[in-house]
């Protein structure tokens, strides 16, 4: 199975910061990733699929970037509902694979 | 819109059996492959299973395989998990989610139900 390594597993922020999470594949896995946020008591929601393209009506602070096995997930300018935790999928071969999880804090 | 609605998740004894269902609607059901994902308490997400529109193709996590079955009736657009031999380690909130792209066996998910609760203990 694939393995996916997400960093960091927790980060302190504040509104107004651009943060980057990282997902590393442990093998070639082309464009197909997603990420995915949650919150307390939600189902996850995809911002971004196939590495980079942005889901409709995420807002567009949220951008993608990767191939083949490095990964990232960028957040231009936090807001306070971006406050939750993260996780990026991958969905080249099964069994899919989550990553950690990257929960984002208020700083 | 689309509409995924979980049900079935019970308190369950170590052993037991139970069955997940999951409503859809506001999409063409039978074109998207369907999938379980599930959340232990406080931990992070994990894969389940997936099936294909036709049914003809099944997915499962090593962690299930043997012991959990999915399946689907395009008829009802509902798609279900069959959980049997249950453990302690099962309990976590259960997750269906589509497919993003249709007629393909691959892809991210592109829409969640808002998850159901199993609870494996004595």
């Amino acid at each position: 199975a694939i393995q996916m390594t997400q960093s960091p597993s927790s980060l302190s922020a504040s509104v107004g910061d651009r943060v980057t999470i990282t997902c590393r594949a442990s093998q070639g896995i082309g464009n197909d990733l997603g990420w995915y946020q949650q919150k307390p008591g939600e189902a996850p929601k995809l911002l971004i699929y196939a590495a980079s393209s942005l889901q409709s009506g995420v807002p567009s602070r949220f951008s993608g970037s990767g191939s083949g096995t490095d990964f990232t997930l960028t957040i231009s300018s936090l807001q306070p509902e971006d406050f939750a935790t993260y996780y990026c999928l991958q969905d080249y071969n099964y069994p899919y694979t989550f990553g950690q999880g990257t929960k984002l804090e208020i700083k | 819109e689309v509409q995924l609605v979980e049900s079935g998740g019970v308190l369950v004894q170590p052993g037991g059996s139970l069955r997940l269902s999951c409503a859809a609607s506001g999409f063409t059901f039978s074109s998207y492959v369907m999938s379980w994902v599930r959340q232990a308490p406080g931990k992070g997400l994990e894969w389940v299973s997936t099936i294909s529109g036709s049914s003809s193709s099944t997915y499962y996590a090593d962690s299930v395989k043997g012991r959990f079955t999915i399946s689907r009736d395009n008829s009802k657009n509902t798609l279900y998990l069959q959980m049997n031999s249950l453990r302690a380690e099962d309990t976590a909130v259960y997750f269906c989610a589509k497919g993003g792209y249709s007629g393909s066996l691959y892809g991210y998910f592109d829409h969640w139900g808002q998850g159901t609760l199993v609870t494996v203990s004595s």
